[in-house]
């Protein structure tokens, strides 16, 4: 079965400070990659996502995401946080190239950002 | 363009009873999905209707369907609740085809009691 480890439960950073969270997929085949965000009380929104071609993806607001074939992985980075990028983030993946049909979740990370 | 529309926002019920959630989704797509997030196993994916039809399924008991109609809307079920149902269930409607994104509701807070 497909899983989806990020290995980041909780991060603290300081305003200005460069964000990675990490996310691993276990599945050898075709994968289409997502993250999503979900900021206080608000619902799950796509940040980015990953189909094909260029494995630098960049999505809203500074965010972007490197898709590592040989590493299994699609980590999130952006270069200088700011305060409202507190939320939760998950990674998810689509086995098959099947767009948003199934998406498996990893656990989520916790991002805290100190003014 | 109005969002993914869950109804109820919060339900109560008592262990051994049957429930039924609904959800809109945004006008013109056809897929409809639902997820299960409890604290414990995060986002998991219940069932994914196409077209009125189940096209993926995940791995949860029987006792968790659902449906969709003509007008995209849908429906899902739980039956004989137990505590461990407790949880906040997600809707989410795309196309349904292509890699136009996955929107998600606002989600139905369930407590089994």
């Amino acid at each position: 079965a497909q899983s989806v480890s990020q290995h980041n439960h909780h991060v603290i950073l300081s305003e200005a400070a460069s964000l990675e969270l990490g996310c691993n997929y276990s599945y050898g085949g075709t994968v289409n990659l997502f993250w999503y965000v979900q900021y206080p009380g608000q619902h799950l929104q796509l940040l980015l996502k990953y189909f094909s071609g260029d494995p630098l993806v960049k999505g809203i607001k500074g965010f972007e995401a490197e898709f590592i074939k040989s590493k299994f992985s699609f980590n999130l980075r952006k270069p200088s946080v700011q305060w409202s990028d507190t939320a939760e983030y998950f990674c998810a993946v689509n086995a098959g190239n099947t767009g948003f049909q199934k998406l498996v979740f990893g656990t989520g990370t916790r991002l805290l950002v100190s003014p | 363009k109005a969002g993914v529309t869950q109804t109820p926002r919060y339900l109560i019920k008592t262990r051994g009873q049957q429930v039924t959630l609904s959800c809109s989704p945004i006008s013109g797509h056809r897929s409809v999905s639902w997820y299960q997030q409890t604290p414990g196993q995060g986002l998991q994916f219940l069932f994914e209707y196409f077209s009125e039809t189940q096209r993926n399924k995940g791995n949860f008991p029987g006792r968790f369907s659902g449906r969709q109609f003509s007008n995209s809307r849908s429906e899902m079920n739980v039956s004989t609740l137990e505590l461990g149902d407790s949880a906040l269930y997600l809707c989410a409607s795309w196309r349904g085809t292509g890699d136009s994104p996955l929107h998600f509701g606002n989600g139905t807070r369930l407590t089994v009691t």
